[in-house]
């Protein structure tokens, strides 16, 4: 199975910082990878997908790159109603697993 | 607009088993492969099992393969997830999510169920 780790787990940022948030595939998984958005008592969100396509509807302000079995989520200004965990998921092979997470929080 | 509604979840005791809904409106349901997610209190998302739009083919997690059935009724618009020899481990909000694409197996999209609670309690 490809196991996905995210790094780092938490992380404290203020409005209008930029964050990165990196995750690494344990084995090559093309650009097989998402990133979606999840706060509390609501559905996952899906931001990126297929490595860096920006999910329609969703800011521009966020992107993504990946280099090799690395990828990386980039938020350029982070808003306010961007406080959340972030995680990637590959959909390369089954199992389609997600990382551990990264919290953004203040 | 599409949507996708879970039920089934509740109380159940240790070792039992329980199956969940997801009942899809807005999209051609025969189209679209099917994901199960769940989040346990506290923890992370894990992914934990997918169903083809023919349902010819899924997968599971380890976590949850042998016990966990997923299915689905294309003539009711409706998905399943049969658990079964439940455990405290097991205790999550459970999501259905619609895959990405058309045919397409792997990819979740933009599509989620708002959720539904499985407690594993005695």
């Amino acid at each position: 199975d490809v196991q996905m780790t995210q790094s780092p787990s938490s992380l404290s940022a203020s409005v209008g910082d930029r964050v990165t948030i990196t995750c690494r595939a344990s084995q090559y998984i093309s650009s097989y990878l998402n990133w979606f958005q999840k706060k509390p008592g609501t559905a996952p969100r899906l931001l990126i997908y297929a490595a860096s396509t920006l999910q329609s509807g969703v800011p521009s302000r966020f992107s993504a790159s990946e280099s090799g079995t690395d990828f990386t989520l980039t938020i350029s200004s982070l808003q306010p109603e961007d406080f959340a965990t972030y995680y990637c998921q590959q959909s390369y092979s089954a199992p389609f697993t997600f990382g551990p997470g990264t919290t953004v929080d203040v | 607009q599409v949507q996708l509604v879970e039920s089934g979840g509740g109380v159940v005791q240790p070792g039992r088993s329980l199956r969940l809904s997801c009942t899809a409106s807005g999209f051609t349901f025969n189209d679209y492969a099917l994901h199960w997610v769940r989040q346990s209190p506290g923890k992370g998302l894990e992914w934990l099992a997918v169903i083809s739009f023919n349902g010819h083919t899924t997968y599971y997690a380890d976590s949850v393969r042998g016990r966990f059935t997923i299915s689905r009724d294309n003539s009711k618009d409706t998905l399943f997830l049969h658990m079964s020899s439940l455990g405290a481990e097991d205790t999550a909000v459970y999501f259905c999510a619609r895959a990405r694409r058309s045919v397409e197996l792997s990819s979740i999209g933009d599509y989620w169920g708002q959720g539904t609670l499985v407690t594993v309690s005695s």
